[in-house]
């Protein structure tokens, strides 16, 4: 079946540092894929998506580009801001369309 | 618009007692289902629906029931509460036959003691 692989947190960095999230996949076909940020005591909200193979995701400063070579997706942001602090879950919707499959959320801390 | 509602936020039960996890939508999304999450786990699929009148098991069914009598309402029974139910349940929606993410409600957090 479809499942997706994060690096674990907590991943600590200071305010304008450049970060990295790493996500791999493994599905059959072409799925979409998705990360989801969940700030304190909230549920999920989407950040960013990508449907197809060499797509690119962005949002808010983040990105991260769909390699079906690597399967991977992972969530890069240039400067990040104590704002940013969350946990992120990398996921994919597969061919069959119907359900996401999440990755175990990496939690990210900020400090001033 | 509202997006998707759950009710309630927090809920403290004993073990054994029965309750149902509310969830509306009113996007008119197909496609509904129920996650839990804890801590260290991701969301885990526990059932979804892909239309009115249609449900199905995800991961972790054991212990709960689903119906959807309405496209809008997709509520979650807890039959006999246990101390391994207490997490967060998040229910989500979503159009069919499309690539997009789920939409989100903020959460029930449930205890059992």
């Amino acid at each position: 079946g479809d499942s997706v692989t994060q690096m674990e947190g907590p991943v600590t960095l200071s305010e304008e540092a450049f970060l990295t999230i790493n996500c791999t996949y493994t599905a059959t076909g072409y799925p979409s894929l998705f990360w989801y940020v969940q700030y304190p005591g909230e549920g999920l909200q989407l950040l960013l998506k990508a449907t197809k193979a060499d797509d690119k995701g962005s949002n808010k400063g983040f990105e991260a580009t769909y390699r079906k070579e690597t399967t991977s997706f992972h969530l890069e942001k240039g400067s990040v801001q104590v704002s940013d602090s969350a946990v992120y879950f990398c996921a994919l919707r597969g061919d069959a369309g119907n359900m996401l499959t999440f990755g175990g959320g990496t939690r990210l801390m900020v400090k001033p | 618009n509202a997006g998707v509602t759950q009710t309630p936020k927090f809920q403290v039960l004993k073990t054994g007692q029965s309750m149902t996890l509310q969830c509306a939508q009113d996007m008119n999304h197909e496609y509904m289902s129920w996650y839990r999450q804890d801590p260290g786990m991701g969301l885990r699929l526990i059932h979804y629906s892909v239309g009115a009148g249609i449900t199905d098991q995800g991961e972790v069914p054991n212990g709960y029931n689903v119906s959807r009598s309405t496209t809008e309402d997709f509520p979650l029974r807890l039959l006999s509460a246990a101390p391994s139910q207490t997490s967060v349940y998040f229910c989500a929606s979503s159009y069919s036959n499309t690539p997009d993410g789920y939409t989100f409600g903020s959460g029930t957090r449930l205890t059992v003691v």
